[in-house]
């Protein structure tokens, strides 16, 4: 299986400074068709899981530009250009190049 | 607007049984792979199963395997997990989610809680 490891576990961030958060993964996530299945989640208080970015760096539908995703092979990173209260809660990232699907151990992000 | 609403969840006792559905609406439900994810109390996310559009090919995490079954019935735009031999390990949040090797819309979820 496909490790993912996320630092910092968690990060107090002032409002307004950014926020970067790291994941990576025991083995490459480039898929034997090019693709690399790695995207981001938020997960804010009460609430299930939402889609912030896949393939690494694409923004889903809502997401505000803020958010924005980098990275290859088992290297990752997701950046909050500034940061809003609305932000708070657990970040996680997730592989779906191969099965099982594993997911990162989430950051908490929370306000300072 | 996409819509998964799960339901099912409940107290059962260890060893015991449940199925949950997850009704779909709002997209194609039959062009679309489905999955679930759970979540228990306090803890972070973990992928359950998955299955193709047709139903066909499954996939399921080692802790589930020969417990769970994952299906769906494309007529009526729903997804199930039947759940067998429980135990206290699989109380938590069950989300179904739609899958395009990410996934882009979750349900609310629904509570299994496993305890005599």
């Amino acid at each position: 299986d496909i490790v993912m490891t996320q630092t910092p576990l968690s990060s107090p961030v002032t409002l307004g400074q950014p926020a970067s958060i790291s994941c990576r993964s025991s083995q490459s996530l480039v898929h034997s068709d090019g693709n690399t299945y790695l995207s981001w989640l938020q997960q804010r208080p009460g609430q299930p899981p939402r889609l912030l970015i896949y393939q690494v760096s694409n923004r889903f539908s809502g997401v505000p530009d803020r958010f924005s995703g980098s990275g290859a092979g088992t290297d990752f990173t997701l950046k909050i250009s500034r940061v809003e209260a609305e932000d708070v809660g657990v970040y996680y990232c997730m592989q779906a190049t191969q099965f099982p699907v594993t997911f990162g151990q989430g950051t908490r992000l929370e306000i300072k | 607007e996409v819509q998964l609403l799960e339901s099912g969840g409940g107290l059962v006792q260890p060893g015991g049984s449940l199925r949950l559905s997850c009704a779909a609406s709002g997209f194609t439900f039959s062009s679309y792979a489905m999955s679930w994810v759970r979540q228990a109390p306090g803890k972070g996310l973990e992928w359950v199963s998955a299955i193709t559009t047709s139903g066909g090919t499954t996939y399921y995490a080692d802790s589930v395997k020969g417990r769970f079954t994952i299906s769906r019935d494309n007529s009526k735009n729903t997804l199930y997990l039947q759940l067998n031999s429980l135990t206290a390990e699989d109380t938590a949040l069950y989300y179904c989610a739609k899958y395009q090797r990410y996934f882009d819309y979750w349900g609310q979820g629904t509570l299994v809680t496993v305890s005599s």
